[in-house]
Formats: C-alpha cells, sequence, structure tokens
C-alpha cells in the first residue's frame, strides 16, 4: 500500500507570500494519479489539480502543481485570505476506484 | 447544476446497520464512478469505498471490508452504502463523490453517521 506523507503539517504565512505544500509518496506513482483538494472549515472539499498539474475548473492560476516519482508540490502564489484552509493530496490507488490521501497540511494566516 | 447530495445518516448503536443514498443530478455516469469518502471529527479524510458504474465493479478500504457494501442504481442515478456491523471508528461524516477515475470531481456536502450506545 502506498503511503503519502504531506509536510509541513501546518505552514503559516501572510496573504500575498507563496505557499509551497509538499506531497511524498513511499513508492513512484504516476502523474496521472496524484490530485490535490482544498477544504474549508465546515465545506466539502474541492478540487484543485488532477494529473499532478492539471488544474480543475474555476480553479485560479495562483494555484500549481508539479512533480512527479515520488514527490509532489502545491504551489499557491499571492496568497489571498480565502486560501487559507486545509489541503490534501490524494493518490489513485489500484483498480477498481481505490484512493489514498494524505494526512493534510493546513495553511493558516500568520 | 452538477450536483450530489448524500442522505440516510443517524446515530445508531455498536453493532447496527445503516444505508446511506446518495442522489446524483445534472450529468450522466457513462464511463464514471463514484465513492465514498468519509471524515472522522477533527480527522483527514479517508476513502471508503469505489464503484465503476458500467461494470459494477467495486473497491473497498480495509477498514471496511467485509461489513460495508457498495451498490448503485443506474436508472434512478442513485449511489448507496450498506454499512453493517458499525463500530465507534466508524463515526464520521460520509461524503458522496464523482469518481472521473484518478480524481473526484463532485462532492456533496456529506452526511453524518454516529455510532454510540
Amino acid at each position: 500500500e502506498i503511503v503519502l506523507t504531506q509536510s509541513p503539517g501546518t505552514l503559516s504565512l501572510s496573504p500575498g507570500e507563496t505557499a509551497t505544500l509538499s506531497c511524498r509518496a513511499s513508492q513512484s506513482i504516476s502523474s496521472s494519479y496524484l490530485a490535490w483538494y482544498q477544504q474549508k472549515p465546515g465545506q466539502a472539499p474541492r478540487l484543485l489539480i488532477f494529473g499532478a498539474s492539471s488544474r480543475a475548473t474555476g480553479i485560479p492560476d495562483r494555484f500549481s502543481g508539479s512533480g512527479s516519482g515520488t514527490d509532489f508540490t502545491l504551489t499557491i502564489s499571492r496568497l489571498e485570505p480565502e486560501d487559507f484552509a486545509v489541503y490534501y493530496c490524494q493518490q489513485y490507488g489500484s483498480a477498481p476506484r481505490m484512493y489514498t490521501f494524505g494526512q493534510g497540511t493546513k495553511l493558516e494566516i500568520k | 447544476e452538477v450536483q450530489v447530495v448524500e442522505s440516510g445518516g443517524s446515530v445508531v448503536r455498536p453493532g447496527g446497520s445503516l444505508r446511506l443514498s446518495c442522489a446524483a443530478s445534472g450529468f450522466t455516469f457513462d464511463n464514471d464512478g463514484m465513492s465514498w469518502v468519509r471524515q472522522a471529527p477533527g480527522k483527514g479524510l479517508e476513502w471508503v469505498s469505489g464503484i465503476n458504474w458500467n461494470d459494477g465493479s467495486t473497491g473497498y478500504a480495509d477498514s471496511v471490508k467485509g461489513r460495508f457494501t457498495i451498490s448503485r442504481d443506474n436508472a434512478k442515478n442513485s449511489l448507496y452504502l450498506q454499512m453493517n456491523s458499525l463500530r465507534a471508528e466508524d463515526t464520521a461524516l460520509y461524503y458522496c463523490a464523482r469518481d472521473r477515475l484518478y480524481y473526484m470531481d463532485v462532492w456533496g456536502k456529506g452526511t453524518t453517521v454516529t455510532v454510540s450506545s
């Protein structure tokens, strides 16, 4: 079973700064299998990035994903107040339709 | 509007059973699938189960295998999760999500399951 480890656990930044969130897989995975979600308190998760680097519909270009193999990164440029939330990475496991999530990174206002 | 709406959450005693439902609208399933994802209070996301819409093949997390059963009704555009032998650790908010193979792009607001005596 592939384990996803996200770091840091909590990231404290100010609006306007750039956030860099890491997701490391315990073994190499296809970039097609890696997605990122944002979750705000009391809300359902929202898909941000799929295929490691493709933005979902309606996601601002301040959000970008990169990486391959075992190391993936979500970068949020020019942080807006509404960006402060918890972010999860997710990988697709084996058929049919099995998934694993990272433990999450909380992005908080400094 | 593309949406999914969960229902059926409740308070149930340990060892009891519950059936969750998810009604989908605004999209056709074709080659898509659907998944259930849960979130225990104050915790992260845990994928629970998924189903291919066309052939009905299913997958389960080890934590629920043998106790939960996922199913779908194509004619009703509905997804179900039959949960048996419930445990305290199954207490969570259960989300239904459209599964586009490799990622989930439409999520409901969730339905709450509490397992307590």
